[in-house]
């Protein structure tokens, strides 16, 4: 079945790095576009990034650009969100998430930005 | 950037209640719009797409209206599974979430 699965969350310092995965399985993964979206506790969702199917247009919220790289590798069916400079408010869940219409999405890994 | 405000944040409701939530967008989206279901703990769950799409496996009693502006959801007959927050997602442009309507036990 149609299935995308999150991994990377953890806890890290203010500034420093993470880089999340999201592996797919069950569809054609280089035929789409994918999301990642966040939920920081207790608080709704919000949109953070967009990649094209084939990697070449990316979009950001803008309290992410020039912090946040999202990529992906068609052969390996994997999507990433690089997170740099992060902060205490990132905190967050993090959900990839399939298609322009965000049909399919994961369980969520959690990112906590804490010294 | 495209807003949606969504109402009621919360509300209080008894099983079997007809319950109604309202998306509104800043500006017309077709029908561009999902809802969706997030209970504690796990992540949001689509019952609606394109406006007024049921997707499958997803109980009848739901059921979604509107275009370019002004949108609805409404659960018929409020299960004690339907607690939970519902979202609704624009996906027009660059996508946005309401706020978020957490129905909750009365």
């Amino acid at each position: 079945q149609v299935q995308v699965v999150e991994s990377g969350g953890g806890v890290v310092q203010p500034g420093r790095s993470l880089r999340l995965s999201c592996a797919a399985s069950g569809f054609t993964f280089s035929s789409y576009g994918m999301h990642w979206v966040r939920q920081a506790p207790g608080k709704g969702l919000e949109w953070v990034a967009v990649i094209s199917y084939d990697g070449s247009n990316k979009y950001y919220t803008d309290s992410v650009k020039g912090r946040f790289t999202i990529s992906r590798d068609n052969s390996k069916n994997t999507l990433y969100l690089q997170m740099n400079s992060l902060r205490a408010e990132d905190t967050a869940v993090y959900y990839c998430a399939k298609d322009s219409d965000l049909d399919t999405w994961g369980q969520g890994t959690l990112v906590t930005v804490s010294s | 950037d495209i807003q949606m405000t969504q109402s009621p944040s919360s509300l209080s409701a008894s099983v079997g209640d007809r319950v109604t939530i309202t998306c509104r967008a800043s500006q017309g989206i077709r029908n561009d719009l999902g809802w969706y279901q997030q209970k504690p703990g796990k992540a949001p769950k689509r019952l609606i797409y394109a406006a007024s799409s049921l997707q499958s496996g997803v109980p009848s009693r739901f059921s979604g209206s509107g275009s370019e502006t002004e949108f609805t959801l409404t659960i018929s007959s409020l299960q004690p599974e339907d607690f939970a927050t519902y979202y609704c997602l624009q996906h027009n442009s660059y996508p946005s979430f309401g706020g978020g309507t957490k129905v909750e036990i009365k």
